[in-house]
């Protein structure tokens, strides 16, 4: 059972405009979520995170918000450039004292940003 | 600058010969993580490190096992692998165990099994 969702394989954007890729979860006990950064050949790159005592982070044009009730993130990218083509992959923690630092991934989102 | 050091980036082995997958790290990090990413799948966690303790996931199969000399280096080993067992092995790495502990990742290696 796929504990963290991503149920875009694929999103195709034009330059400058917003990207809004999407997440859910079933887990209540994750109370960490990231998403990381994947280009061909590389591995995946920690992009931005947010903990469950809050609904939004941004950090410049990333901005990743959760809502706890609906258990649902998302991530949007404004604006969008060429160089954010790559595999968006979410991923969640759970909460945990000195149990490990455990994240669960969804199947990512292949972001393609078109000139 | 690499910091998580995969080798090799691709591995070709035969059904059921032992092959064994290389890990180092520069950034003197105290946990030490190994995924296996099917195709079109996500990275699942297979075990980790902290320091010198080892902690499998339940639902790791026995063939898979792990070895972790000293701080720098990990290495996974499938004793005899099967067929189903050709995917991306991405090795992580993390200062410590905490939730908000960044992991980092190296690139991969791809295994085939012929």
């Amino acid at each position: 059972d796929q504990q963290v969702k991503q149920n875009s394989p694929s999103l195709s954007v034009q330059e400058g405009r917003i990207s809004i890729l999407n997440c859910d979860y079933t887990n209540s006990m994750f109370d960490y979520f990231l998403w990381y950064k994947k280009y061909p050949a590389e591995g995946p790159t920690f992009l931005i995170s947010i903990s469950s005592i809050k609904d939004k982070n941004e950090d410049g044009r990333f901005t990743v918000f959760l809502n706890k009730s609906a258990k649902h993130l998302s991530l949007h990218i404004v604006p969008s450039q060429p160089g954010d083509s790559a595999v968006y992959f979410c991923a969640a923690s759970p909460r945990l004292t000195g149990g490990g630092n455990k994240l669960t991934f969804g199947t990512g989102t292949q972001l393609k940003v078109e000139l | 600058d690499a910091m998580v050091i995969q080798n090799p980036r691709y591995q070709v082995t035969q059904f059921g010969k032992p092959v064994t997958l290389s890990c180092s790290q520069t950034l003197n990090h105290n946990v030490m993580y190994w995924y296996q990413q099917k195709s079109s799948q996500a990275p699942k966690l297979l075990f980790h490190y902290y320091d010198k303790d080892f902690n499998n996931e339940a639902d790791t199969p026995d063939n898979f096992q792990s070895r972790r000399p000293n701080t720098s280096f990990c290495f996974l080993d499938i004793r005899s692998p099967g067929l189903g067992d050709a995917a991306m092995y991405l090795c992580a790495t993390s200062r410590e165990l905490g939730s908000t502990d960044t992991q980092y990742f190296g690139p991969g290696t791809r295994l085939t099994v012929l």
